[in-house]
């Protein structure tokens, strides 16, 4: 199975920070690497897909890099909006697996 | 606009069975790979099962087979997850979600989520 850890697993930061979170994944995942936001309470939410490539609607602030093992996932400005629990998660093969989870708050 | 509406899920008793559906709609349901994802109380997303679109191949996590069964009807844009020898730690919020292919790729979309509660 593909392990993927993320780092860090919290992060509180202050409005119009830049914030990153990064994944790596235990053996290589080419660019099948997914990104998503839950906010508490809600369903979680598709940003990135394909390692960087923007999910329809999502603000631009948001923005994901990376190939093979170790990808990114940044937030170039940080909004009151985007405190919540952000996963990566890798398509590459079954079984899927997602990332432990970053909690980002503001500061 | 793409919805899917999970019912099924309720309190049950350790060793019992539940059966999950998700009724979806504004998407062609018979292209699409579909999935289902929990998440335990506080805790994170965990992979639970996956259907493929076009023929139906079926993939599930070490901890849920030979228990969970994922199932489809395209006819009635259905997806179904019969949940048997229910355990304490399969207790969780179920989503159903909708993968971006017919054999894979990210979720898309995700339902609201049914809960699952298993105790005595």
């Amino acid at each position: 199975d593909i392990q993927m850890t993320q780092s860090p697993s919290s992060v509180s930061a202050s409005v119009g920070d830049r914030v990153t979170i990064t994944c790596r994944a235990s053996q290589g995942i080419s660019s099948w690497l997914a990104w998503y936001q839950q906010k508490p309470g809600k369903t979680p939410k598709l940003l990135i897909y394909a390692a960087s490539s923007l999910q329809s609607g999502v603000p631009s602030r948001f923005s994901g890099s990376g190939s093979g093992t170790d990808f990114t996932l940044t937030i170039s400005s940080l909004q009151p909006e985007d405190v919540a629990t952000y996963y990566c998660q890798q398509a590459n093969s079954f079984p899927l697996t997602f990332g432990g989870g970053t909690k980002v708050e503001i500061k | 606009e793409v919805q899917l509406l999970e019912s099924g899920g309720g309190l049950v008793q350790p060793g019992g069975s539940l059966r999950l559906s998700c009724a979806v709609s504004g998407f062609t349901f018979s292209t699409y790979a579909m999935t289902w994802v929990r998440q335990a109380p506080g805790k994170g997303l965990e992979w639970v099962s996956a259907i493929s679109g076009a023929g139906g191949s079926t993939y599930y996590a070490d901890s849920v087979k030979g228990r969970l069964t994922i199932s489809r009807d395209d006819s009635k844009n259905t997806l179904f997850l019969q949940m048997n020898s229910l355990r304490v730690e399969d207790t969780a919020v179920y989503y159903c979600a909708k993968r971006a292919g017919t054999y894979g790729g990210q979720i898309d979309y995700w339902g609201q989520g049914t809960p699952v509660t298993v105790s005595s």
